[in-house]
């Protein structure tokens, strides 16, 4: 596509719910990336993905979240059991490769646990 | 963390100039990028300084000391368009995500 987008672009939940969200990348990027936004504060790195590959998973807060990406396109992030300190915006970006040229971010999902 | 530090808010006069000063750790250092965000916006690229020195970019400049650890971004000839949160990352050259500061909010007055 000619950017990257995410979805949804809001979601309201309840705590303890798990949630899913999504991004596709620019084509052709192979390398993907996940940072959350809470206010007032700066990006915060998640997770990258090389290919399918997460090489580096430590900016994971916690084991209830997990992200996977299938066929080197789209990937989800998954946050389980869902708690009010996880409510931010989730933005993704992509770039070419890993560590090559700049990263491209996609608008970005606002999440909302009650 | 990269310790990226950069003043929480600025304010200029349309038509004015505004430098925002940027300093990270630079052990590992391996480029400084800036991101501009609009509110309720994804951040779009700027520029990226992995040398010492000046780049230019038409109304916007951005510098790069590795020595110093000291990166800014000069906007000139402000437009109220260009009020928005100015955010200062950095990368390792061991890694590739990028450690982002808090951002510095400018806000451009008539």
């Amino acid at each position: 596509g000619a950017g990257v987008s995410q979805s949804p672009s809001n979601k309201v939940t309840e705590k303890g719910k798990d949630v899913e969200l999504r991004c596709d990348p620019i084509s052709g990027h192979t390398a993907l990336y996940w940072y959350r936004q809470s206010l007032g504060q700066g990006l915060e790195f998640l997770i990258y993905f090389q290919g399918n590959s997460a090489p580096d998973k430590s900016g994971l807060p916690s084991d209830r979240f997990s992200a996977e990406r299938t066929g080197g396109s789209v990937s989800t992030l998954t946050i389980q059991r869902t708690q009010q300190e996880d409510s931010a915006v989730y933005l993704c970006a992509s770039s070419l490769a890993l560590g090559e040229g700049e990263q491209f971010f996609g608008p970005g999902t606002r999440l909302t646990v009650l | 963390g990269q310790n990226i530090d950069q003043p929480t808010e600025m304010t200029a006069t349309e038509g004015a100039i505004v430098q925002i000063n940027c300093t990270y750790q630079t052990s590992g250092f391996n480029g400084l990028f800036w991101y501009q965000q609009h509110a309720g916006e994804a951040p779009t690229f700027l520029s990226y300084n992995v040398l010492d020195g000046l780049e230019e970019k038409g109304r916007f400049s951005s510098f790069l000391s590795r020595s110093k650890g000291y990166s800014y971004l000069l906007l000139k000839e402000l437009q109220m368009k260009d009020s928005a949160s100015y955010l200062c990352a950095s990368r390792l050259s061991n890694d590739y995500k990028l450690s982002f500061g808090a951002g510095t909010t400018v806000t451009v007055r008539a």
